[in-house]
């Protein structure tokens, strides 16, 4: 069965410094990556998202991942974080060519920025 | 953006209730929707696929005459929790396809007491 791993479990950062999530999956097949984003009290929102091409994706709000297939990971980035992206963040995969399947879910990595 | 509601927001009911919660893509149509149930602290675990017009698909165990699906149209989704116990209280999570994107909705916390 396909899983996806999030090494970090809460990831705490001062205002403007770098932020490297990790994201690992294992399925051998084609697949999907996403990164949502789940602001406190509200509902998951979509990241980026990559299917195909630039393994380079460029996502809302200044993130970016990077999909490296050899490591089989999308790991997000962004270079500045800013307190107002204090959430908790969710790998998610999906298997196939397209994105029409379930998505299976890391277990996400709550992020704290402080000022 | 494509937006997807569900109601109620959350509900707490007494142990062997019923308890119904929608999901509405509002500005799209949707042939498929999923529901996820997320535990506290633990990521979200795919429940069941709902397509339209068809029966909707259960993953490993979970229980479809507990978790009622029905479809009814492209732009709700319906899971009822059936004869519900405090076991089953969760966040269930709901979510639409647009254009081979999922959209998912705010959620609905379910409390049996």
């Amino acid at each position: 069965a396909q899983s996806v791993s999030q090494h970090n479990h809460h990831v705490i950062l001062s205002e403007a410094a770098s932020l490297e999530l990790g994201c690992n999956y294992s399925y051998g097949g084609t697949v999907n990556l996403f990164w949502y984003v789940q602001y406190p009290g509200q509902h998951l929102q979509l990241l980026l998202k990559y299917f195909s091409g630039d393994p380079l994706v460029k996502g809302i709000k200044g993130f970016e991942a990077e999909f490296i297939k050899s490591k089989f990971s999308f790991n997000l980035r962004k270079p500045s974080v800013q307190w107002s992206d204090t959430a908790e963040y969710f790998c998610a995969v999906s298997p196939g060519n397209s994105g029409n399947t379930p998505l299976v879910f890391g277990k996400g990595t709550r992020l704290s920025v402080i000022a | 953006g494509a937006v997807v509601s569900q109601h109620p927001s959350w509900v707490i009911c007494k142990s062997g209730t019923s308890v119904k919660i929608e999901c509405r893509s509002l500005d799209f149509q949707a042939t498929t929707m999923f529901w996820y149930r997320q535990f506290p602290k633990q990521s979200l675990m795919l429940m069941a696929t709902s397509n339209e017009g068809s029966k909707a698909t259960y993953e490993q165990g979970v229980e479809k005459d507990k978790f009622l699906i029905n479809h009814a149209s492209l732009t709700l989704s319906t899971l009822t929790v059936t004869s519900a116990h405090p076991e089953d209280s969760s966040f269930y999570i709901c979510s639409a396809i647009r254009r081979e994107t999922q959209y998912f909705g705010p959620g609905t916390r379910l409390l049996v007491l």
